[in-house]
């Protein structure tokens, strides 16, 4: 069973540009969560779909990140219009449900560098 | 408040125990867990402990919680060259479903 797919690995964008980051949980999970480590600093949370709603969208840091998930399937993480501080790397996870037994299972990550 | 604690780095040599330690301040938590992440790849759990047990041994793995003091650590036994990876410490409580990371630990190994 292929796990979660993320794409691109890498990105380099300069400041003002906009990218596309797009993640493909494993097959049948209805929850999917954006993830970002910034700087080598702790992974924040950014939000978290059932199927193609947003039930928790705490962590998104400003207007210039749009999450989407149309369908219910792969999800995708705009930033428009890029920034310096938005560089680090972008984990994607999906979980068969919420309880505390279903696992997150975490993709490879898009490294993410704004010049 | 949430916020997951654990030193930057660790080197240990080849065959020796590493221990990686962890504090966090939510007393809520009720998962906590310990994720890999190897150069190139993703997040993977490695283990994970209820916040009403007090250790869990896995293999060379082994899991201590001090509740008292909001203390975790993980312990691996007979560390070897592909242990070499970024450790996270982690929490989840159950209002939530997002899980909270430390800053990880980086675990280089000497010959």
């Amino acid at each position: 069973e292929a796990g979660v797919t993320q794409f691109p690995s890498h990105s380099v964008i300069e400041k003002g540009q906009t990218v596309t980051l797009r993640c493909d949980p494993i097959s049948g999970h209805d929850n999917l969560y954006w993830y970002r480590r910034v700087m080598g600093k702790e992974i924040k949370f950014l939000l978290h779909f059932v199927k193609e709603s947003k039930q928790d969208e705490s962590g998104m840091p400003n207007n210039r990140f749009l999450a989407e998930r149309t369908g219910g399937t792969y999800s995708t993480l705009k930033v428009q219009p890029a920034e310096l501080e938005d560089s680090g790397v972008y984990f994607c996870a999906s979980s068969q449900g919420t309880s505390l037994a279903d696992t997150q299972y975490f993709g490879p990550g898009t490294r993410l560098t704004v010049l | 408040g949430e916020d997951v604690e654990q030193s930057l780095f660790l080197s240990v040599r080849e065959g020796d125990s590493s221990v990686i330690n962890c504090t966090y301040t939510d007393s809520s938590s009720t998962y906590l867990y310990w994720y890999k992440q190897e150069p190139g790849a993703g997040l993977q759990l490695l283990t994970y402990i209820f916040s009403n047990m007090d250790m869990k041994q896995d293999q060379r793995l082994t899991v201590l919680l001090n509740k008292k003091d909001k203390h975790l650590s993980l312990r691996i036994a007979d560390t070897q060259t592909g242990d070499s990876a970024i450790y996270f410490c982690a929490e989840r409580y159950s209002s939530a479903s997002k899980i909270i990371f430390g800053s990880g630990t980086r675990l280089s190994i000497r010959p």
